[in-house]
């Protein structure tokens, strides 16, 4: 079966635009996850979301990001007026509601967004 | 609030040589424990996680880490390094008693191997 997939792979944009990152996430898997990788960090904690549950926003850096998820199935995150800090690659996991975190979280291939 | 800290931002060892890359964690209850692997232009994929029961726990590609709670750490190894190995590995801990948390993770090893 498919794994995670986002798009684009690359996006490049300019100071100031808005841009839309896409998760499509294993089919059944019913949380979804975005972290952020800046070049020489590791991964930081974004957004989290549970079937239809109230998603988690306590990682979201600032209003300018916001993300959505309908029902069970695609993600987007959004980042509006992008600053040259956004740079980073976007990583969505996916995994099974298992209790108590056990829940093997499945990466994407992550997309790098570089703001000029 | 959960941290993780991993010793060595790159390690390098020779082909055949041991593998240890350290990690140590801060948790108020009882963590879950993962390692991933990252191969450059790849997503991260699961090399091991410990839950509950026997703290040595083995993983793929001959990997192994122990949970040790006196030493808050969970130190990744393998006895024999392939030159394949050559990834960033980051150690992850979540909460037990939170359902589905998201996982804070450290700031990575970069594991060179030579020939």
């Amino acid at each position: 079966g498919a794994g995670v997939s986002q798009s684009p792979s690359n996006k490049v944009t300019e100071k100031g635009k808005d841009v839309e990152l896409r998760c499509d996430p294993i089919s059944g898997h019913t949380a979804l996850y975005w972290y952020r990788q800046r070049l020489g960090q590791g991964l930081e904690f974004l957004i989290y979301f549970q079937g239809n549950s109230a998603p988690d926003k306590s990682g979201l850096p600032s209003d300018r990001f916001s993300a959505e998820r309908t029902g069970e199935s695609v993600s987007t995150l959004t980042i509006q007026r992008t600053q040259q800090e956004d740079s980073a690659v976007y990583l969505c996991a996916s995994s099974l509601a298992v209790s108590g975190g056990q829940g093997e979280q499945f990466f994407g291939p992550g997309t790098r967004l570089t703001v000029l | 609030a959960q941290s993780v800290t991993q010793l060595g931002s790159h390690v390098s060892v020779s082909e055949g040589a041991l593998v240890l890359l350290r990690c140590n964690y801060s948790s108020s209850v009882p963590p879950y424990l993962f390692w991933y692997v990252q191969y450059p232009n790849q997503g991260l994929q699961l090399l091991l996680k410990y839950t509950t029961g026997a703290t040595l726990v083995k993983g793929i590609n001959g990997f192994e880490a122990e949970f040790k709670k006196s030493e808050t750490s969970f130190h990744l190894t393998k006895p024999s390094a392939h030159m394949s190995d050559a990834a960033e590995y980051f150690c992850a801990v979540s909460d037990q008693d939170q359902a589905g948390t998201a996982l804070i993770f450290g700031k990575g090893t970069t594991l060179s191997v030579s020939s």
